[in-house]
């Protein structure tokens, strides 16, 4: 079974350009999550889709970033544009439902580097 | 919410038992404790959770107290694989239903 696939691995951007991130879920994972993890800490949640809908998003800053779920199943990660202090490793992660949700799996990230 | 402290790092040798601890002196009778690992340029992994007893897969066991305010991740024959960030959770509940916060862990580096 294919793990959690996210897209790209790497990413090197001036600032102020958009970049985006893309998530492909375990199959038949209902809920997805986005964190973002700063150098030397661990994972904050930026956030929380159940199915299509956006149920935890009050860690994401909406001045910049967005995010979308089309069909409930893959995601993207938008940051338009893009701050210097961005740099940081973008993880999805995805978990069967609400009952389990706390048994994440995650992706290997997207390590984001803004010039 | 309850929170936790481990500590930065710990040293151990190869084939020997790594012990984490892990302090949750706050946490509610109904929070369980996860614990995740990362391995380098990877993302997180779930390790184990447990409520009150203690519990065992094929990864690790988990030791809890009888009071709860603390416990311990055992890796019985630790490998150098098995080098990584540790990170002992209590999950947090909300307005916006259960989540995970990840504190710093503890940097384990198994040592031939």
């Amino acid at each position: 079974e294919a793990g959690v696939v996210q897209s790209p691995r790497y990413k090197i951007i001036e600032k102020k350009q958009p970049v985006a991130f893309w998530c492909n879920p375990i199959s038949g994972h209902n809920t997805l999550y986005w964190y973002r993890q700063n150098l030397g800490q661990g994972p904050e949640l930026l956030i929380r889709y159940e199915n299509e809908e956006a149920v935890d998003d009050s860690q994401l800053p909406k001045d910049r970033f967005s995010a979308e779920r089309l069909k409930g199943v893959d995601s993207t990660l938008k940051i338009q544009p893009a701050e210097l202090g961005d740099s940081a490793v973008y993880l999805c992660a995805s978990s069967l439902d609400r009952r389990t949700e706390n048994i994440q799996y995650f992706g290997a990230g997207t390590r984001l580097s803004v010039l | 919410d309850a929170k936790t402290t481990q500590p930065p790092s710990m040293d151990c040798a190869e084939g020997r038992a790594a012990n984490l601890p892990c302090n949750h002196s706050t946490i509610s009778g109904n929070e369980y404790v996860y614990w995740y690992r990362q391995i380098h340029s990877q993302g997180p992994q779930y390790i184990i959770h447990g409520l009150k007893n203690n519990e065992t897969n094929e990864m690790a066991s988990l030791i809890i107290t009888e009071d709860r305010k603390s416990s311990t991740l055992i890796l019985p024959h630790a490998t150098l694989r098995d080098t990584a960030v540790y990170y002992c959770i209590v999950r947090v509940g909300g307005e916006y239903g259960n989540k995970l916060v990840f504190g710093a862990g503890t940097i384990l580096r198994v040592k031939s």
